[in-house]
């Protein structure tokens, strides 16, 4: 089964609303990374955390690492269309081997004008 | 700019073909990866390998087997193609062993009739 959840799986929001999307790990993770795939695309790497409590921001996003390196956050201020895609995030366990990253299933994101 | 290239954007193939998917990479990456994403699971984790003919497995990788004889390239082999296996399988590449951003290639959509 997925050993990184995202939630929630998908999230309609009307045009200049925030949203927050979580990914939750039961084990410790070693880094996460932040993916957005636009519709027919393919994923696109947005941002990398790798100490605990990290935040860090790009414009309307803002992403946070958990005290625990355990969860993970990706807040959207003032949704735009151009936010319309599906957000992974990907971690690494501390016990797995490095290249073993888990992504999470992923949150579809739809906007309404 | 890296460019991660896969030989065919859409495939068929007949149950019990043998299948060759082939990724090829421009930077020098050591790392390379492939994945398959089904609706609702997100990206899985088949391969991965970190150097010319070094691999180690991911989570799923009943059915497949992958080659790495020169360092820009990594195919993907399905030995016996069954239906289940139809999917999008996308590869990616990143550089060194610390965790850094992946890039992905545009991702083959394999259709196992």
């Amino acid at each position: 089964g997925q050993q990184v959840m995202q939630i929630p799986q998908y999230q309609h929001v009307q045009e200049g609303e925030d949203f927050t999307t979580y990914c939750n790990s039961s084990t410790t993770l070693s880094n996460i990374q932040w993916y957005k795939q636009r519709p027919g695309g393919h994923p696109v790497f947005l941002i990398q955390l790798v100490k605990s409590g990290e935040v860090k921001k790009q414009k309307r996003l803002t992403f946070q690492f958990g005290e625990a390196k355990k969860n993970s956050s990706l807040h959207i201020t003032a949704t735009q269309t151009t936010d319309v895609g599906t957000y992974f995030c990907a971690g690494r366990k501390t016990t797995d081997s490095w290249g073993k990253l888990q992504f999470g299933a992923g949150t579809q994101v739809v906007v309404t004008p | 700019d890296v460019k991660v290239t896969q030989s065919s954007r859409y495939l068929v193939k007949r149950t019990g073909e043998k299948v060759f998917l082939e990724c090829v990479q421009d930077m020098d990456h050591e790392n390379m990866f492939w994945y398959r994403q089904d609706p609702g699971l997100g990206l899985r984790l088949i391969y991965f390998s970190y150097d010319v003919k070094m691999k180690e497995k991911g989570d799923i990788p009943e059915g497949y087997s992958v080659s790495r004889e020169k360092k820009e390239r990594f195919s993907l082999i399905l030995e016996s193609a069954s239906t289940n296996q139809t999917s999008m399988y996308l590869c990616a590449s990143s550089l060194g062993v610390l965790p850094t951003e992946a890039f992905f290639g545009q991702g083959t959509r394999l259709t196992v009739v």
